[in-house]
């Protein structure tokens, strides 16, 4: 358990609505993700964040945008919600163990986009 | 840019049987690790395994094991004396590990296969 929680854990919602999905983690780990899943393409990563106010792109940000203005939250936006959006959504986070940096996910949170 | 491939769609084993999951990677890099995640049906992505490609020696976990071809870029996970709670999507990943401790972090980010459902018969 990485202490990582994800909310909501289901929501739909209709094309054209702004969507938030937060993050959250007890830890104090400086770097967190968020990736979808969909399938046939495993998992990709949106965005991700290596600090306070630090975030950088992922391979599939069209249309994401993320926020972290503390520690322990990080916040994935979908300004405005279209069909191709709806997938499952991972949160991740980094934790040095043996050595060297692994990714310890959340439950994730299942978006349904009409 | 790195891309890793799973082969097997779906597999399938009798329980206390042994299966292998293949999984290869196409780098460019010398220094990366590997890692094997397990899904079951809960959704939760959940650590089975990981290696470091500097190291020779293949990592082993309980029942699972890896076998590290480097020079092939192959990555197989081996799964001993079935369960049926191993029954789930596997995901291979890829890291490299250029510029370790730059602050920016992408070199943290993971390259995921598209997955392996194996099913465990009783």
């Amino acid at each position: 358990d990485a202490g990582i929680t994800q909310s909501p854990r289901h929501k739909v919602t209709e094309t054209g609505t702004p969507v938030t999905l937060r993050c959250h983690q007890t830890e104090n780990h400086r770097y967190m993700y968020w990736y979808r899943q969909d399938p046939g393409h495993g998992l990709r990563l949106i965005h991700y964040s290596y600090g306070v106010k630090d975030t950088d792109k992922g391979e599939v940000s069209d249309g994401y945008s993320v926020s972290r203005s503390k520690t322990e939250d990080f916040l994935l936006t979908l300004e405005s919600a279209t069909s191709s959006q709806t997938s499952v959504y991972f949160c991740a986070i980094s934790r040095t163990s043996g050595g060297y940096e692994t990714q310890y996910f959340g439950p994730g949170t299942r978006l349904l986009v009409l | 840019a790195q891309t890793v491939t799973q082969s097997q769609p779906e597999m399938s084993v009798q329980e206390a049987e042994t299966v292998t999951l293949s999984c290869t990677y196409d780098t460019s890099e010398s220094d990366y690790y590997l890692f094997w995640y397990k899904q079951p049906p809960s959704r939760q992505m959940i650590l089975v395994i990981r290696q470091e490609a500097y190291k020779q020696q293949n990592a082993t976990e309980n029942r699972f094991s890896v076998n590290f071809q480097k020079a092939a870029k192959s990555f197989s996970l081996k799964i001993s004396d079935s369960q049926l709670g191993d029954a789930a999507m596997y995901f291979c990943a890829y890291r490299s590990a250029a510029g370790q401790g730059y602050s920016g972090g992408s070199n943290y980010k993971l390259t995921f296969g598209k997955g392996t459902l194996l099913t465990v018969n009783p």
